[in-house]
């Protein structure tokens, strides 16, 4: 019953290649996120969702593309991976939208790394 | 635009030592203030929030008092645990920001 779910938890991937990290929240929440974490733990919003609607989307390659099939789901899809991409990427959920008072629910992470 | 500065780590501290992380801020209007912790290998729980001035959020033992006057959200402990040990945010959100703004994160070591 976990509550933001994210697969795979570790990716190991050869430099050109093109993959997913995919997303679901069983909160109900109807603002979903997509976060990256440099080595430092520095995170960084990349995109974010409201129902579907894409309503954050930050300066990040346009090799990155978000996709929310219903509110409960959002995935991530890298293409022509990088040497610089390795990091681990955290989904999350908010009700009420991006200033919600009620805080943040994340997974567990995806750890990426390209070699 | 809107801030969040945190001290510096990594902060270590021996068990049952008090524990203090200072966090400021910069912000418009009235933010909403969050703690985050980070262990190992795990995803960001949230740990405590306060929504307006003088309000104190708490959990888990750690404690935060959101100050107007001094724009501060400091975490407290009084005796940290081995189990602390993690990385602390800490964040905000306010009408001028629509996204949670994220301070850099302070990796705590507790040593037995």
């Amino acid at each position: 019953d976990t509550a933001v779910s994210q697969t795979p938890k570790y990716l190991v991937t050869q430099m050109g290649n093109d993959k997913s990290i995919k997303c679901e929240q069983n909160l109900g929440h109807d603002t979903m996120y997509w976060y990256k974490q440099d080595s430092k733990k520095f995170l960084k919003i990349m995109f974010s969702y409201n129902n579907k609607e894409l309503i954050i989307n930050e300066t990040v390659p346009n090799r990155f593309s978000p996709k929310s099939p219903d509110k409960a789901h959002l995935n991530l899809h890298i293409n022509s991976l990088e040497l610089g991409d390795s990091a681990v990427y955290f989904c999350a959920s908010s009700q009420g939208g991006p200033s919600s008072n009620y805080g943040y629910t994340f997974g567990s992470g995806t750890r990426l790394t390209v070699v | 635009g809107d801030s969040v500065t945190q001290m510096e780590g990594p902060v270590t501290l021996s068990e049952e030592a008090f524990l203090t992380i200072n966090c400021t801020y910069t912000a418009t209007g009235y933010p909403s203030l969050f703690w985050y912790v980070q262990y190992p290998g795990e995803g960001l729980q949230l740990l405590l929030k306060a929504t307006k001035a003088d309000d104190k959020g708490s959990n888990k033992g750690f404690e935060a008092t959101y100050r107007k006057e001094t724009t501060s959200f400091h975490l407290e402990k009084g005796s940290v645990q081995v189990s602390d040990s993690a990385v602390y945010f800490c964040a905000l959100t306010s009408d001028s920001n629509y996204q949670l703004i994220w301070g850099a994160g302070t990796k705590l070591i507790i040593k037995p």
